[in-house]
């Protein structure tokens, strides 16, 4: 499968530890998002990077988030202290720079905090 | 980028077709109209994205009218896994940017 992928599915974790989710994007696509999708709602975006810059981070990624793509091709989210408001579908994106401008998304990843 | 209106859910029959309307009264001019679906427990699917003509692919037609202020995404024989919440999003068209989803349509397709 040469999609977006997203490891692990799902993640079940107590309130105030720490969590890392992975993405990989497919292949030599320039640009990776992130998004988080709470129940019933439409995705909201979080950021994204181009290569390994991170150029844009919504209000929503308190500092409690932190995101990464050191080399350019895989990404993770780290979310610390996690809070029961955390629990979510963290969702990937990925898109080859070029006009066509047509994001992948991964399968995403099921947060929940207890 | 415009903010689209699209009604919360609707029915249709499996083998009709299914018209999924979206409102985007304040499109300007460089905004191109995208769609996208999330079937349960997977990640939003690109179908189709147009700026003023109508477009057609394998998945869907996307009617775009001439004021551009609304279009419709048609699936012309729709089956029980096109069941769904689609996604209208208007944007303008510099790569890069993120997408900005609303609530959606939840279409369901009866046998």
């Amino acid at each position: 499968d040469t999609g977006v992928s997203q490891d692990p599915r799902h993640k079940i974790t107590k309130r105030g530890q720490n969590v890392t989710f992975r993405c990989d994007p497919i292949s030599e696509h320039n640009r990776l998002y992130w998004y988080r999708q709470t129940l019933g709602q439409g995705p909201e975006f979080l950021t994204y990077f181009q290569n390994e810059a991170q150029l844009e981070k919504s209000r929503l990624l308190s500092d409690r988030f932190s995101a990464e793509r050191p080399k350019g091709s895989f990404s993770t989210l780290e979310i610390q202290r996690t809070e029961q408001g955390d629990s979510a579908m963290y969702l990937c994106a990925s898109l080859e720079d070029s006009r066509t401008d047509t994001q992948y998304f991964g399968p995403g990843t099921r947060l929940t905090v207890l | 980028d415009a903010k689209t209106t699209q009604p919360p859910s609707m029915d249709c029959a499996e083998g009709r077709a299914a018209n999924l309307p979206c409102n985007h009264s304040t499109i300007s001019g460089n905004e191109y109209v995208y769609w996208y679906r999330q079937i349960h427990s997977q990640g939003p699917q690109y179908i189709i994205h147009g700026l003023k003509n109508n477009e057609t692919n394998e998945m869907a037609s996307l009617i775009i009218t001439e004021d551009r202020k609304s279009s419709t995404l048609i699936l012309p024989h729709a089956t029980l896994r096109d069941t769904a919440v689609y996604y209208c999003i208007v944007r303008v068209g510099d790569y890069g940017q993120n997408f900005v989803f609303g609530p959606g349509t939840r279409l369901s397709v009866l046998p």
